[in-house]
């Protein structure tokens, strides 16, 4: 069964670095890619980053390079997903996905989520 | 750049009914289409990929239609764990969700 178990909540202050994890089990780490889906209350669902562990390949939701930094430790399963200076409207609920397609080419849906972080910034 | 348009906001429903819940893409997906659910304070799943087949594990009263431009999310016989939120999402050119329904038994 494919688990993406998250770190916990964080409350942090406009200008501080964050990173929140995400543990992969239940499938090989570097045979998929994995990434990130914000949702925001106001904007939906949208998705920020994704990474294939297994050449540590990136792509990044154009709204969102250079705000964010998604990683993968492969020896550890884990993905991660950092922030160098957070503002207020980084506020938001925090899922880590398993993008299923043709991800390299932006045709992914997603089919296993994390449990989600809450990061909110104050 | 597509924009994901779902109807309506909400729907109220009669257990043992059926909801009919509309996504509707501004530009040809093909069939480049799923639906997820996301119930409160969970976070969403997959239901429905490719416009109309089931993920694993999903009863069969969940059905997905479509191409194009114009999809269908069909949840018959709804039950009580059904009250949630569904969402579409599109993925021809990188992902793309809609705003989503919110389904409520009555």
């Amino acid at each position: 069964e494919v688990q993406l178990v998250q770190s916990g909540a964080e409350r942090k202050k406009p200008g501080e670095s964050l990173r929140i994890s995400c543990k992969a089990s239940g499938y090989t780490f570097t045979k998929y890619w994995i990434g990130w889906v914000r949702q925001k209350p106001e904007k939906g669902l949208e998705w920020l980053a994704i990474m294939y562990p297994g050449d540590s390949e990136t792509r990044y939701n154009p709204s969102f390079r250079g705000q964010v930094t998604i990683a993968a430790d492969t020896s550890l399963t884990t993905a991660y997903l950092h922030w160098s200076d957070l503002e207020a409207s980084d506020t938001a609920m925090y899922y880590c996905v398993r993008p299923t397609g043709i991800a390299g080419e932006g045709t992914y849906y997603f089919d296993s989520w994390g449990q989600g972080t809450l990061i909110t910034v104050s | 750049e597509i924009v994901m348009t779902q109807s309506p906001a909400t729907l109220s429903v009669s257990p043992g009914g059926r909801a009919t819940l509309f996504c509707r893409a501004s530009q040809s997906i093909s069939r480049n289409l799923a639906w997820y659910q996301q119930r409160p304070g969970q976070p969403p799943r997959l239901l429905i990929y490719w416009a109309s087949r089931r993920a694993a594990g999903v009863p069969d009263r969940f059905s997905g239609s479509g191409s194009g431009t114009a999809f269908t999310l069909t949840i018959s016989n709804l039950q009580s764990e059904d009250s949630a939120v569904y969402f579409c999402q599109q993925y021809n050119n990188w992902p793309l969700f809609g705003g989503g329904t919110k389904v409520e038994i009555k």
